[in-house]
């Protein structure tokens, strides 16, 4: 079965540089979440989107930015890096009306 | 506000001993769902269980069982007959139920497991 892919599955960047972490939910999935869990931290919620439209926010820093397109896939875009940005970057996808997010493997940002 | 406690911050048991992993929740949602994720050494979250709030009845697969307990905001998760692989960061998390809009996930904090040979 299709799971969630996400890419790039590691990217290495610099302080101040931008990011762009992308995500394709499983197909028919029409919501999508984004997560952010640090070194020995837990998953936190960042933000979501249902329908391309921003359904719910967390504590994402205004240096982030995300959308979700016609086709459903989504991407977090990262701007000024700092060092504690330094994260693996999940995305989960969930079809409205079902309860059971999908998650997928993750991103692992690392910036130096 | 939701919330999920997981007190155990580590555990270390030698292998084929039983282990149970606690998790404290609070929500104010009458219907709300719980689950259990594994994340190995490798870091992607593994699904294990999803309960529904208005579903008590305990759930055993395998080595695995989980009693969820409203009276007391609990939602535990056993292991026997511990194995190796079982060593992993084992997360608590609670979700509502909305369906005209997303829901997201709250994480407890998570409970590393070691098994020792």
């Amino acid at each position: 079965a299709a799971g969630v892919i996400q890419s790039p599955r590691h990217l290495i960047k610099e302080k101040r540089e931008t990011a762009t972490l992308k995500c394709y939910p499983i197909p028919r999935h029409d919501t999508v979440y984004w997560y952010q869990q640090g070194p020995g931290q837990d998953p936190q919620f960042l933000i979501s989107f249902y329908e391309k439209m921003q359904s719910d926010k967390g504590s994402i820093p205004d240096r982030f930015s995300a959308q979700q397109f016609s086709d459903y896939h989504s991407e977090l875009n990262m701007s000024s890096l700092e060092l504690g940005d330094s994260a693996l970057y999940f995305c989960a996808s969930r079809l409205a009306g079902e309860h059971e997010q999908f998650f997928g493997p993750g991103t692992r940002l690392t910036v130096l | 506000a939701q919330k999920v406690t997981q007190a155990q911050t580590e555990i270390s048991v030698v292998e084929k001993e039983d282990v149970t992993l606690d998790c404290v929740y609070e929500t104010r949602d009458t219907t709300y769902y719980l689950f259990w994720y594994k994340q190995p050494p490798s870091g992607e979250l593994v699904f294990l269980i999803r309960r529904n709030s208005f579903d008590e009845q305990n759930e055993i697969s395998g080595r695995y069982s989980w009693n969820f307990q409203k009276s007391t905001s609990s939602f535990n998760f056993t292991i026997t007959a511990s194995q190796v692989v079982d060593s992993a960061v084992y997360f608590c998390a609670l979700s509502g139920v909305r369906y005209s809009s997303a829901s997201k996930i709250i994480f407890g904090s998570g409970t590393r497991l070691s098994i020792r040979p």
